[in-house]
């Protein structure tokens, strides 16, 4: 059965700090989203994540893949306030491209 | 704007009711998604279906039930609904190279 484990689940933080939130999953996977989400507002998407040492930057946030460790990370760099919101990771479970979460990591970013 | 549009936006309703959401998946897009989210909970994937047909299932409820048209538009059916139904339902669609899945505002039910 795959699982996907996200850490930290809660993360508060001050402005222009760096942090990583980190995506662990269980069996072969050879597809990875992040997601943002605001409070009761929709899902967002950030990142598709495709291959072994796939690297996408977007503003202050970075993804990276690992397929052999079945590791993600999430890199906050200078964070700022704006980037305060629940973010989740996915995996891919199967050819029906069903999505096993995670169970999101809550971040607040204080001034 | 995902391109998935959800309806209604807000729904408010008693225990024992039936009610029905409804999702238009974007332009091309053949996968739909229905998601629930609690207060403060991740989410639980509901069910998927692809051009018409259940693909996948996940912790649906046997109260709950979905379809998807042949306009590929979906509806959710939720029937004698319980107050811990209340929580913020999403639909999602797929498509083109990388299936990433896109969503829709949700609606969000409250059974009183």
């Amino acid at each position: 059965e795959l699982k996907v484990e996200q850490n930290p689940l809660f993360l508060s933080m001050q402005e222009g700090k760096n942090y990583t939130i980190y995506c662990n999953y269980s069996t072969t996977s050879d597809r990875l989203y992040w997601y943002r989400q605001d409070p009761g507002k929709s899902l967002e998407s950030l990142f598709v994540l495709l291959s072994n040492g796939a690297v996408k930057q977007e503003g202050r946030l970075m993804a990276s893949l690992d397929t052999k460790a079945r590791l993600s990370t999430l890199h906050i760099t200078a964070a700022v306030h704006d980037l305060s919101a629940t973010y989740f990771c996915a995996v891919v479970l199967d050819s029906n491209y069903q999505l096993i979460w995670g169970a999101g990591t809550k971040l607040i970013i204080k001034p | 704007d995902s391109g998935v549009t959800q309806t209604p936006k807000h729904l408010i309703t008693a225990t024992g009711q039936r009610v029905t959401l409804r999702c238009s998946p974007r332009s091309g897009d053949l996968s739909v998604y229905w998601y629930q989210q609690s207060l403060d909970q991740g989410l639980q994937f509901l069910i998927q279906y692809y051009n018409g047909e259940e693909r996948a299932k996940g912790n649906i409820l046997e109260r709950f039930s979905a379809q998807q048209f042949p306009d590929l538009h979906s509806e959710l059916n939720l029937s004698s609904l319980e107050l811990g139904d209340s929580a913020l339902y999403f639909c999602a669609s797929s498509g083109g190279s990388y299936n990433e899945q896109f969503f829709g505002p949700g609606t969000r039910l409250t059974v009183l």
